[in-house]
């Protein structure tokens, strides 16, 4: 079935450093990929995604990549801030599973802790 | 703008009660969703539902129940409580086709401790 794998956390940096989140999947068909964002004390917000090979999904100053051929789609930030201190999940959402395509499978998340 | 509305926020509920977590949304979406967030376990689907009078479990529907009789509500019931039902209850939703786009709209959450 499909699965998604993303890098232990948690991750702890300074402020203006570089961020790099990985995830890794695994699925049937032609998924779309997502990550989605927790701020502390809120629901999941879409951050940004990218629906096939070679697409960049891009949000506030985040990017991420649809890796086919290494079936990855890393979350990456130039310059981190405090503000951007939240748990982030990688998702997918296989429409030619054989299954349900209406579900989105989520990683385990990863807290990320940018400090001042 | 209320988007995706939960209650209550928190609750303790002792082993065997039962309770209704309440979900409503104001977007006019036909999807709807059930997810639990355990510690380092990202999330879980329980039951989802694709309009008025339809339901599906997830991955994880045992010791749950939902009904849908509006567009707006999507309550799911938690019958005899368990440690094991300890977690954050996320609702969402998304318009049609939304699950295939990954635009899913989540509530804040509601808190539950089962002792």
């Amino acid at each position: 079935g499909d699965s998604v794998t993303q890098m232990e956390g948690p991750v702890t940096l300074s402020e203006e450093a570089f961020l790099t989140i990985n995830c890794t999947y695994t699925a049937t068909g032609y998924p779309s990929l997502f990550w989605y964002v927790q701020y502390p004390g809120e629901g999941l917000q879409l951050l940004l995604k990218a629906t096939k090979a070679d697409d960049k999904g891009s949000n506030k100053g985040f990017e991420a990549t649809y890796r086919k051929e290494t079936t990855s789609f890393h979350l990456e930030k130039g310059s981190v801030q405090v503000s951007d201190s939240a748990v982030y999940f990688c998702a997918l959402s296989d429409q030619n599973s054989g299954g349900s395509n209406y579900k989105l499978t989520f990683g385990k998340g990863t807290l990320l802790t940018v400090n001042p | 703008n209320a988007g995706v509305t939960q209650t209550p926020k928190f609750r303790i509920l002792k082993i065997g009660q039962s309770m209704t977590l309440q979900c409503t949304q104001d977007m006019n979406h036909n999807y709807m969703y059930w997810y639990r967030q355990d510690p380092g376990m990202g999330l879980k689907l329980i039951y989802y539902s694709v309009g008025a009078g339809i339901t599906d479990k997830g991955e994880v529907p045992n010791g749950y129940n939902v009904s849908r009789s509006t567009t707006e509500d999507f309550p799911l019931r938690l019958e005899l409580a368990a440690p094991s039902q300890t977690s954050v209850y996320f609702c969402a939703s998304s318009y049609r086709g939304g699950p295939n786009t990954g635009e899913l709209f989540f509530g804040e959450g509601s808190r539950l401790t089962v002792l």
